[in-house]
């Protein structure tokens, strides 16, 4: 089975901060695929970052890094330069050898202040 | 065209009504979902489509009746729903690889009376 796990209900941050948001997941499978997803108040998913297992090098995507750490078994987000329009839930999600669905941790709310 | 269109966007019923949730996409993705996700909570996967057959089934109740007509359409018939279902309903899109993300659309949000 796999499981996803983010431990930070609720994070608080400045403008211009930079904030890491916490992912650990477990899974047996050899070759799995790892997503960050942010949703604002409106209701849409938006799709920030991609790391696949066997990814050498943390995926980027302008302010979006992954610090993927195998060993460890986490995924955690890094949003550098932090903005008002950041504010949203973010949610980790992981996807099995199989290819199926995505299975996503409980969230993490970004709550950012000027 | 990178959308997943949805609608309605907003649905009130009643516990004895019948109504469908509609999703479209033209990316020619072989894999749709229906996902239910409340408030604050992420979402949870209901029912997996792969290649127009229904692959998955999340012991969701029969009161949730999935349908895919073709390979750009997902639906999903709601019958004798309680307040309990109350939630927003998201489908999503992908090709069905390990490494591609799914596309989501922007879901509808129903409320069971």
């Amino acid at each position: 089975a796999q499981k996803i796990t983010q431990t930070q209900p609720g994070m608080f941050v400045q403008e211009k901060e930079a904030v890491t948001l916490d992912c650990t997941y477990d899974t047996s499978d050899q070759s799995y695929g790892l997503f960050w997803y942010k949703q604002p108040s409106s209701g849409e998913m938006i799709f920030l970052i991609y790391q696949g297992s066997y990814d050498e090098q943390n995926a980027t995507e302008g302010r979006y890094s992954l610090n993927f750490q195998k060993a460890r078994k986490s995924a955690n987000l890094v949003i550098s330069a932090s903005q008002l329009g950041d504010s949203a839930m973010y949610f980790c999600a992981m996807r099995g050898q199989a290819g199926t669905a995505l299975i996503f941790g409980k969230g993490t709310t970004l709550s950012v202040s000027s | 065209d990178t959308e997943v269109t949805q609608t309605p966007k907003h649905l009130v019923m009643g516990m004895t009504n019948k109504k469908s949730l509609k999703c479209e996409q033209h990316m020619g993705h072989r894999a749709m979902y229906w996902y239910k996700q409340k408030a604050k909570k992420p979402p949870e996967l209901m029912f997996v489509y792969s290649y127009e057959k229904l692959s998955i089934n999340e012991s969701v109740p029969s009161r949730f009746s999935p349908e895919c007509p073709n390979s750009s359409l997902l639906n999903l018939h709601l019958h004798a729903l309680q307040p309990e279902d109350s939630a927003l309903y998201l489908c999503a899109s992908s090709s069905g690889l390990i490494n591609e993300k799914l596309f989501f659309g922007s879901g509808t949000q129903l409320s069971v009376l």
